[in-house]
């Protein structure tokens, strides 16, 4: 079965860099996902699509600060140069038979 | 630019029927593939429908599945969500989404504000 694992939260200080998790469920390590950022009473936005060979597709305006990566059945989400607006909650997103998200990220800046 | 700007959320007796629309703007409507996907409050995201160009394939999440149906009007690039049978547990606020696909569902890369429903008594 497909599941998409995130931590429930996470946290940097302002200015530093910190690296979210999106781990796919055994035997789906081949998936690509992508990320959305969700900022406090705002609709959700698309950062970027991160292939498991590691191509990235980023959305429009999405600053260089946010990058991707991945490892076997992870896919990361890097923000560096930690801004305020930066605290949001992330979340990972696949497909196959329909769309699933992961559990999301709260991401607070000290 | 890209706009989707969702409507006909509110209030809801259990039991009773709303339907939602999301008015698309800023791209070929008739060539991407679109869905809808809801926020309980303080949960997280939970995909609900989505439909291909044509609208001839049409895909739906077990909670709503029998209960909800997606449409789209190409002709007025809107899309639309018809909710039968709501239950308490319908109640979220509801996002259109745009797919990168046209063919399929494949991950969204433009999001509306949203439109709450609540379902209650």
């Amino acid at each position: 079965q497909l599941v998409l694992t995130q931590s429930p939260s996470a946290s940097a200080s302002l200015g530093a860099s910190v690296k979210l998790t999106c781990t796919l469920s055994s035997g789906h390590s081949s998936y690509a996902i992508a990320w959305h950022q969700q900022q406090p009473g705002k609709g959700p936005r698309y950062l970027m699509k991160v292939n498991s060979d590691g191509y990235l597709s980023k959305g429009d305006g999405i600053p260089d600060r946010f990058s991707g990566s991945n490892s076997g059945a992870e896919r990361y989400l890097t923000i560096s140069s930690l801004q305020s607006e930066d605290e949001a909650d992330y979340y990972c997103q696949t497909w196959g038979t329909g769309i699933l998200f992961g559990g999301g990220t709260k991401l607070t800046v000290l | 630019e890209v706009q989707l700007l969702e409507s006909g959320g509110g209030l809801v007796q259990p039991g009773g029927s709303l339907r939602l629309s999301c008015a698309a703007s800023g791209f070929t409507f008739t060539t991407y593939a679109m869905s809808w996907v809801r926020q309980a409050p303080g949960k997280g995201l939970e995909w609900v429908s989505g439909i291909t160009v044509s609208g001839s394939s049409t895909y739906y999440a077990d909670s709503v599945k029998g209960r909800f149906t997606i449409s789209r009007d190409n002709s007025k690039n809107t899309l639309y969500l018809q909710m039968n049978s709501l239950r308490a547990e319908d109640t979220a606020v509801y996002y259109c989404a745009k797919d990168v696909g046209g063919s399929s569902l494949i991950y969204f890369d433009y999001w509306g504000q949203g439109t709450l429903v609540t379902v209650s008594s």
